[in-house]
């Protein structure tokens, strides 16, 4: 979607590094959505903002930081990466109809 | 609680025959329904949402979803499969929770269409 932007598309780490994830969108949608997915597994929900300044917890937040300085950009951190979060990560603004728009995610390998 | 349930995790038709994707919902409220289609690696997009108006829902690419209530139940269609349909499709199923809005994604679908 070309409204939402995901820096960076690809990344390897080792464990114990940190990184942080981007998300950036030019809609003006109050609410976005941290996801990640894994085969099998669909998307889960990690951590979720309802507008600036705000965040809240998911369904799998563990070992995940994120934050919400401008309306436009949602950031997800990694503080000590572990191997069990390699997975593709999606992020996604939702506008007042409830739709979702996703970003072309950022896959994530932890070695 | 809410929760979705994609009762098949793979879907295998010929090209020019019905697609049917089943999904079944559990939530204590009325909910917000949607269907996403991922072509290969590649975001999601939304094929259609129910939000309580017609239970009937026409999408994109000639997808069509029903709401029925009775069976808590929102199965994707399409009557004639094409090859470019091929791809994972997610039904999810949202709700309001103290104040938030928070969408629960069933495990997916991967439609395989054969020539």
């Amino acid at each position: 979607n070309a409204g939402v932007t995901q820096t960076p598309k690809f990344r390897v780490l080792k464990t114990g590094q940190s990184m942080t994830l981007l998300c950036a969108q030019d809609m003006n949608h109050e609410y976005m959505y941290w996801y990640r997915q894994d085969p099998g597994m669909g998307l889960r929900l990690i951590h979720y903002s309802v507008g600036e300044g705000t965040t809240a917890k998911g369904e799998v937040p563990d070992g995940y930081n994120v934050s919400r300085l401008k309306k436009q950009n949602f950031l997800l951190g990694l503080e000590s990466a572990a191997p069990s979060q390699t997975s593709v990560y999606f992020c996604a603004p939702r506008d007042s109809s409830y739709e979702q728009y996703f970003g072309p995610g950022t896959r994530l390998t932890v070695t | 609680a809410q929760s979705v349930t994609q009762l098949d995790s793979h879907v295998s038709v010929s090209e020019g025959t019905p697609v049917l994707l089943r999904c079944n919902y559990s939530s204590s409220y009325s909910p917000s329904l949607f269907w996403y289609v991922q072509h290969p690696n590649k975001g999601l997009q939304l094929l259609l949402k129910y939000t309580s108006a017609a239970t009937l829902v026409k999408g994109i690419n000639g997808f069509e979803a029903e709401f029925k209530k009775s069976e808590t139940s929102f199965h994707l269609t399409k009557p004639s499969a094409h090859m470019s349909d091929a791809a994972e499709y997610f039904c999810v199923v949202g709700k309001q929770s103290g104040g938030s809005y928070i969408p629960t994604f069933g495990r997916g679908t991967s439609l395989i269409v054969h020539p």
